[in-house]
């Protein structure tokens, strides 16, 4: 089954929207890593989470990690066309990277 | 820098033959990656070896096997391909197994028909 559930798989907004992401693990994450996909592209690593509660912030992009270390979000604040592509969280769950589980991706489109 | 060198980009196969997919990086990372992306499916880890000289297996290594030839190259072989391969492949690595972020090459899109 899926180790990571992400939510929503599919948000459309109008260019100066708001947009949110939101990652679940049934079980304790050792941290959690965001990459963004552009169409056609590869994953980027975003950023990485490692403290219960944390909050972190890139301009416009700000992400937080539960305080359970169970669930995290990304939310955008006035999305741009620039913003365009999938968003992956990827849950650590245990020490090594092969235990590291994505998410099925929010896909963001966004309309100028 | 070229980061993560992946070959080839496109391929297609009729059931039953095989290949190899090359991966090789420059950046001195101890740790490489396969990984498969389906449509709606995220990224799912094939193999992975957290240093030179170990491999092991990750959530869907059924059908596939791999080589670590040495620090900078990770090849994927797929012995005897089957349309369930039909997907775009992924290397990665990181400059450790451990709280690092992965880098990722450019992708191979197989078609097995």
């Amino acid at each position: 089954g899926q180790q990571v559930m992400q939510i929503p798989q599919y948000q459309h907004v109008q260019e100066g929207e708001d947009f949110t992401t939101y990652c679940n693990s049934s079980t304790t994450l050792s941290n959690i890593q965001w990459y963004k996909q552009r169409p056609g592209g590869h994953p980027v690593f975003l950023i990485q989470l490692v403290k219960s509660g944390e909050v972190k912030k890139q301009k416009r992009l700000t992400f937080q990690f539960g305080e359970a270390k169970k669930n995290s979000s990304l939310h955008i604040t006035a999305t741009q066309t620039t913003d365009v592509g999938t968003y992956f969280c990827a849950g650590l769950r245990g020490s090594t990277l092969g235990r590291l589980y994505f998410g099925r991706g929010t896909q963001l489109t966004v309309w100028p | 820098n070229a980061g993560v060198t992946q070959t080839p980009k496109f391929q297609v196969l009729k059931t039953g033959q095989s290949m190899t997919l090359q991966c090789a990086q420059d950046m001195n990372h101890n740790s490489m990656y396969w990984y498969r992306q389906d449509p709606g499916m995220g990224l799912r880890l094939i193999y992975y070896s957290a240093s030179e000289g170990t491999t092991d297996k990750g959530e869907v290594p059924n059908g596939y096997n791999v080589s670590r030839l040495n620090k900078r190259e990770f090849s994927l072989r797929l012995e005897s391909a089957a349309p369930s391969q039909t997907s775009v492949y992924f290397c990665a690595s990181s400059l450790s197994s451990y709280n690092s972020p992965l880098h990722f090459g450019n992708g191979t899109r197989l078609t097995v028909t």
